[in-house]
């Protein structure tokens, strides 16, 4: 039982290019979402996804495109690099079913640090 | 819109303090979920408790205690008898209970706690 994987753990890119931020869970959670962590800012929401086939927009979205085809992956995709993008990025994922009272929170990738140069 | 708001940027104490960190939350849900994570040197996201809001009873487990204030719409943290692993950033997170919206958790920005020896 992996949890959230997150790959790469580090990239560096260019100005304008493309890239994918993957993320793959193996607990057959339904919910699943990303989030970026600036200095001072927390973590705020980029996209979400309530189950394969749906997604939204969440805090934060512009600049970034996601899609859900299967419930394990949840890969987040920079269309045109720009330096603003320079972050540490989380995946994060949940299951449905938990509504006890002390269960448990919100499984997170190890994280992906992003520089745009 | 929901906001959580950690007003301690930064706390230092000496090993074997008592530290409280602060956590406000804003909501219009009835219905809510409320989370500590914590956040070491090494980067990962550690899964600290989480709250339903339909519950006040407070939570002890060892030295860590949380104290869920829904009147002041507080959910604050106590470590007891602080020790330097404890050092880490702390942030608390604020979610919806509703089915479509599960994946989105509201972060405050974190508080920064170092335990000196």
């Amino acid at each position: 039982n992996a949890g959230v994987t997150q790959t790469p753990k580090f990239q560096v890119l260019k100005t304008g290019q493309s890239m994918t931020l993957q993320c793959a869970q193996d607990m057959n959670h339904e919910y699943m979402s990303w989030y970026r962590q600036d200095p001072g800012m927390g973590l705020r929401l980029i996209h979400y996804s309530v189950g394969a086939g749906i997604t939204d927009q969440g805090e934060v979205p512009n600049g970034y495109n996601v899609s859900r085809s299967t419930t394990e992956d949840f890969p987040l995709r920079l269309l045109s690099a720009a330096p603003s993008q320079t972050s540490v990025y989380f995946c994060a994922s949940i299951s449905t079913w938990d509504r006890g009272t002390f269960g448990y929170g919100y499984t997170f990738g190890s994280g992906t640090r992003l520089t745009v140069v | 819109a929901q906001k959580v708001t950690q007003a301690q940027t930064e706390i230092s104490v000496v090993e074997k303090e008592d530290v409280t960190l602060d956590c406000v939350y804003e909501t219009r849900d009835t219905t809510y979920y409320l989370f500590w994570y914590k956040q070491p040197p090494s980067g990962e996201l550690v899964f600290l408790i989480r709250r339903n809001s339909f519950d006040e009873q407070n939570e002890i487990s060892g030295r860590y205690s949380w104290n869920f204030q829904k009147s002041t719409s507080s959910f604050n943290f106590t470590i007891t008898a602080s020790q330097v692993v404890d050092s880490a950033v702390y942030f608390c997170a604020l979610s919806e209970a509703r089915e479509t919206s599960g994946s989105r958790l509201t972060f405050g920005e974190g508080t920064q706690l170092t335990v000196n020896p």
